[in-house]
C-alpha cells in the first residue's frame, strides 16, 4: 500500500517568517493530496488540497506544490502568524487516504 | 462548528468490553468516514460509507465494524477492546462519495480503555 512520510516532525519559526513542510509518497498512482490543520484539542480541518494534474495551488498565505516525478508535495505558509501554530497533516489518496505523521508548527511572536 | 456531531464525547471502559460510537453527518451529506487518532499511530483512515453502502476500507481491525443507517447516521462498533485501542475517534462527512470532496470532521470521541 501507499506510504506517506512527513518532515519535519516539529518546526519553530518566528512570526512573519515562512514555513515549509514536506511529504513524500510511495505509490505513483496517488492522485489527490490534501493538507489538514489540527489545533490543540480540536478537529482536523482541510486547509488546501491539490490534484495530481496540477503542479501548484495557492490560497492567500498558503500554497501547495506537487512534484509527481519525485513523488513529493509541500505545504508553504508565508508571513506566519501565531494563529498558524498547530499540527499539520498531509495525506495522499489512492483508493483510500494515507496520512503523514504530522508536523507541529510553533510560530513565535 | 462543522455540523458533524459525535456521541459520546468521552468513553472510559475496560479491556474486553464492547462500545458503540455514533456519528451524525452534516445535513445533506451522504458520505461518512471514520478515523482513529492515537499518539503512536497518528491519524488513520478506518472506513468510508456512502449512502448506506461501504465505499472504502482502511486499517480497520476485524474486531471493529461500522454501518450507516437509512437516516445516514453511522455507528462504529469496537469489541474485545484492548489497551491499544485507546484513541481519539473522528468521523467526517462529505456531500458525495468523491474523494476530492471536502471532509468535515466531527469533534471526536475520546476512548480510554483501562
Amino acid at each position: 500500500g501507499e506510504n506517506v512520510e512527513q518532515h519535519p516532525s516539529t518546526l519553530s519559526v518566528q512570526e512573519g517568517d515562512s514555513a515549509v513542510i514536506k511529504c513524500t509518497y510511495s505509490d505513483s498512482a496517488s492522485n489527490y493530496f490534501p493538507w489538514y490543520k489540527q489545533e490543540l484539542g480540536k478537529r482536523p480541518q482541510l486547509i488546501i488540497d491539490i490534484r495530481s494534474n496540477v503542479g501548484e495551488k495557492k490560497d492567500q498565505r498558503i500554497a501547495v506544490t506537487l512534484n509527481k516525478t519525485a513523488k513529493h508535495f509541500s505545504l508553504h505558509i508565508t508571513e506566519t502568524q501565531p494563529e498558524d501554530s498547530a499540527v499539520y497533516f498531509c495525506a495522499a489518496y489512492f483508493n483510500k487516504f494515507y496520512f503523514g505523521s504530522g508536523t507541529k508548527l510553533n510560530v513565535k511572536p | 462548528d462543522s455540523g458533524v456531531t459525535q456521541t459520546p464525547k468521552h468513553l472510559i471502559t475496560a479491556t474486553g468490553q464492547r462500545v458503540t460510537l455514533r456519528c451524525s453527518p452534516r445535513s445533506g451529506d451522504l458520505s461518512v468516514y471514520w478515523y482513529q487518532q492515537s499518539l503512536d499511530q497518528g491519524l488513520q483512515f478506518l472506513i468510508q460509507y456512502y449512502n448506506g453502502e461501504e465505499r472504502a476500507k482502511g486499517n480497520i481491525l476485524e474486531r471493529f465494524s461500522a454501518q450507516q443507517f437509512p437516516d445516514l447516521h453511522s455507528e462504529l462498533n469496537l469489541s474485545s477492546l484492548e489497551l491499544g485501542d485507546s484513541a481519539l475517534y473522528f468521523c467526517a462527512s462529505s456531500s458525495s462519495g468523491r474523494f476530492t470532496d471536502t471532509q468535515y470532521f466531527g469533534p471526536g470521541t475520546r476512548l480510554t480503555v483501562l
